[in-house]
């Protein structure tokens, strides 16, 4: 099975911009989780989609939202983006407990 | 409040030594833990689960309830196991909660 792929793989942007970020689960996988990886704060959690739902959220402010299609495929909007946002953002997709990463998208904020 | 804690940023230890990577978590249910590796250039992937209570590339871990604690041990550390290593732990909520992650270098 092909794994979890994220697109774009690196993105540049302006504080005050958005963006959004894409991820294809894998085939059958209908939870799909996101993350903010940086190196002081480690993973964190921003929030997780099941059938289109929106299960569980982590503690980040509203400018960070996502949505999932009946596809499962998931999005992840950043609104307003602030150097701060500089990050790997990680999707994970999974099927029961386990989650399978994808690459990440390198997003930079100047 | 959940939490999990990885003290050590970086461990180094020399090739054929045991290894101990610490892990404690704060969580007042019974969450299931886990640890994911992410080796040099690769994605983030499961190493184990404390429910599985198996042994994947020489390592296990053992869940402590009375000292929060899953720690991650090997007996003889190898090159290959050279990697970035977290400790996780979810609580049946579909949240997960992850260490800072801890470096293991295995000097030749």
């Amino acid at each position: 099975k092909a794994g979890v792929t994220q697109t774009p793989r690196y993105l540049i942007k302006t504080r005050g911009q958005q963006v959004t970020l894409s991820c294809s689960p894998i085939s059958g996988h209908r939870s799909v989780s996101w993350y903010q990886q940086t190196p002081g704060q480690g993973l964190q959690f921003l929030f997780e989609y099941f059938s289109e739902t929106q299960r569980n959220k982590g503690n980040f402010p509203g400018r960070f939202s996502g949505r999932q299609f009946s596809n499962s495929r998931s999005e992840m909007n950043v609104s307003t983006l602030e150097l701060g946002d500089s990050a790997l953002y990680l999707c994970a997709s999974s099927l029961r407990d386990t989650q399978y990463f994808g690459p990440g998208t390198r997003l930079t904020v100047l | 409040a959940q939490r999990v804690t990885q003290p050590e940023k970086l461990l180094s230890v020399f090739k054929g030594a045991p290894v101990e990577l610490k892990c404690n978590y704060s969580y007042s249910g019974s969450p299931e833990l886990f640890w994911y590796v992410q080796y040099s250039r690769q994605r983030l992937q499961l190493l184990l689960r404390h429910i599985s209570r198996e042994s994947i590339k020489g390592f296990t871990a053992d869940l402590n309830k009375g000292e929060t604690s899953f720690h991650l041990k090997k007996p003889f550390a190898q090159e290959e196991d050279s990697a970035m290593y977290y400790c996780a732990l979810t609580s049946g909520t579909y949240k997960y909660i992850f260490g800072t992650g801890t470096r293991l270098k295995v000097l030749a």
